[in-house]
């Protein structure tokens, strides 16, 4: 089974850079995703780290270190819509390919 | 290009009753898994289908089935509603054999039992 452990709840400030970190535990490992899920909304993909390192689009990196069971995501230069759930995922390595979630981080950006 | 799609968009129900929710996956995906979200929570995996066939499920009793049509839409249905299963269902699609399966999430299905 997975069991996944990401922050509740964090603020930050508009321009600033914010980290959320995820770590797992697993017994199959075949990938990463990070997800963003506004209030209501379904969850859109951020990234996906299968190997280790980090992974860069535009304001958005995400790391992962298979050995330590860790990944995080970093958000720079924030933004007010970001505020937002941030949902780290693991995918199995199962026929399926399923993913399990961790509960999600609630990110607020205050001005 | 139509992303995926889930109808109703809200739904209300009473204890005991039957549910039916639709999901089609976006274009040129072939594969449809399920996922309930309670408030507050990460989506839980509830179960897949690829080739019309239930591949895995997840930790959700019987009363959760589904079903894969020819065209690679889905339904999911529930019986026997309980106040628990109020939740955001959301339908996620997929092609099975691209190398980061990357799962597409359509808007849910917001169901309320009462």
């Amino acid at each position: 089974g997975q069991n996944i452990d990401q922050p509740t709840e964090m603020t930050a400030t508009e321009g600033a850079i914010v980290q959320i970190n995820c770590t797992y535990q697993t017994s199959g490992f075949n990938g990463l995703f990070w997800y963003q899920q506004h209030a209501g909304e379904a969850p859109t993909f951020l990234s996906y780290n299968v190997l280790d390192g980090l992974e860069e689009k535009g304001r958005f990196s995400s790391f992962l270190s298979r050995s330590k069971g860790y990944s995080y995501l970093l958000l720079k230069e924030l933004q007010m819509k970001d505020s937002a759930s941030y949902l780290c995922a693991v995918r199995d390595r199962g026929s399926a390919r399923q993913l399990t979630f961790g509960s999600g981080t609630q990110l607020t950006v205050l001005p | 290009d139509a992303g995926v799609t889930q109808s109703p968009t809200h739904l209300i129900k009473t204890r005991g009753q039957q549910v039916t929710l639709r999901c089609s996956p976006k274009s040129g995906h072939d594969t449809v898994s399920w996922y309930q979200q309670a408030l507050g929570q990460g989506p839980q995996f509830i179960f897949q289908y690829y080739e019309e066939e239930e591949r895995q499920r997840g930790n959700f009793p019987d009363r959760f089935s589904g079903h894969q049509f020819p065209n690679y839409s889905s339904e999911l249905n529930v019986n026997a509603l309980l106040l628990g299963d109020s939740a955001l269902y959301l339908c996620a699609s997929s092609l099975l054999l691209a190398a980061s399966n990357e799962q597409f999430f359509g808007p849910g299905t917001r169901l309320t039992v009462l």
